[in-house]
């Protein structure tokens, strides 16, 4: 079956420009997480949502950072005002239920801050 | 709080080679392990998991034991091939996240 779909795949914007990345979830995936892969950070959590709810925000670096999840599936993440070391690896997973099921990624979206 | 390293490579070795990864972890209370790889140029893939003490999770020929008493995930395989040139990521799942290690670079040379 498909697995989780990641849009766009590279995002090339001007500092200061607002960008929306937008994730498609295995389908009947309740949970949904985003991460930043980034050179000087590794991998990092951002945010994890069960259903439209989003019970733990507590990696979004800035209240630049933003998401939300529509109809249990789709999610977006905007980043508001980008700044140059926003410039990552934005990927988004998913998984059954939550709690600690394995979660499925998807191939991220390369983002560059101009 | 909750932290995972793992040793840092790049590692290489020459095909059919034993590998072994070291992954120790910090944690409270009792979390899943579990690693990852990413091919070149592919996105993050689940290798293997292990969900509570004493489990050993396999797939692939790879193979890790979830050890409690020395808080260690180590991976280890008994012959690689070029085609497991990846990076591998040693993750601890808590409270609904994933905490990742630095990651380790494998190179298997033909």
């Amino acid at each position: 079956g498909a697995g989780v779909s990641q849009s766009p795949s590279n995002k090339v914007t001007e500092k200061g420009k607002d960008v929306e990345l937008r994730c498609d979830p295995i389908s009947g995936h309740t949970a949904l997480y985003w991460y930043r892969q980034s050179l000087g950070q590794g991998l990092e959590f951002l945010i994890y949502f069960q259903g439209n709810s989003a019970p733990d925000k507590s990696g979004l670096p800035s209240d630049r950072f933003s998401a939300e999840r529509t109809g249990g599936s789709v999610s977006t993440l905007t980043i508001q005002r980008t700044q140059q070391e926003d410039s990552a690896v934005y990927l988004c997973a998913s998984s059954t239920t939550g709690g600690n099921q394995p979660q499925h990624f998807g191939d991220g979206t390369r983002l560059s801050i101009l | 709080g909750n932290s995972v390293t793992q040793m840092e490579g790049p590692v290489t070795l020459s095909e059919e080679a034993f590998l072994t990864i070291n992954c120790t972890y910090t944690a409270t209370g009792y979390p899943s392990l579990f690693w990852y790889v990413q091919y070149p140029g592919e996105g993050l893939q689940l290798l293997l998991k292990a969900t509570k003490a004493d489990d050993k999770g396999s797939n692939k020929g790879f193979e890790a034991t979830y050890r409690k008493e020395t808080t260690s995930f180590h991976l280890e395989k008994g012959s690689v091939q070029v085609s497991d040139s990846a990076v591998y990521f040693c993750a601890l799942g808590y409270g609904n996240k994933l905490v990742f290690g630095a990651g380790t670079i494998l190179r298997v040379k033909s």
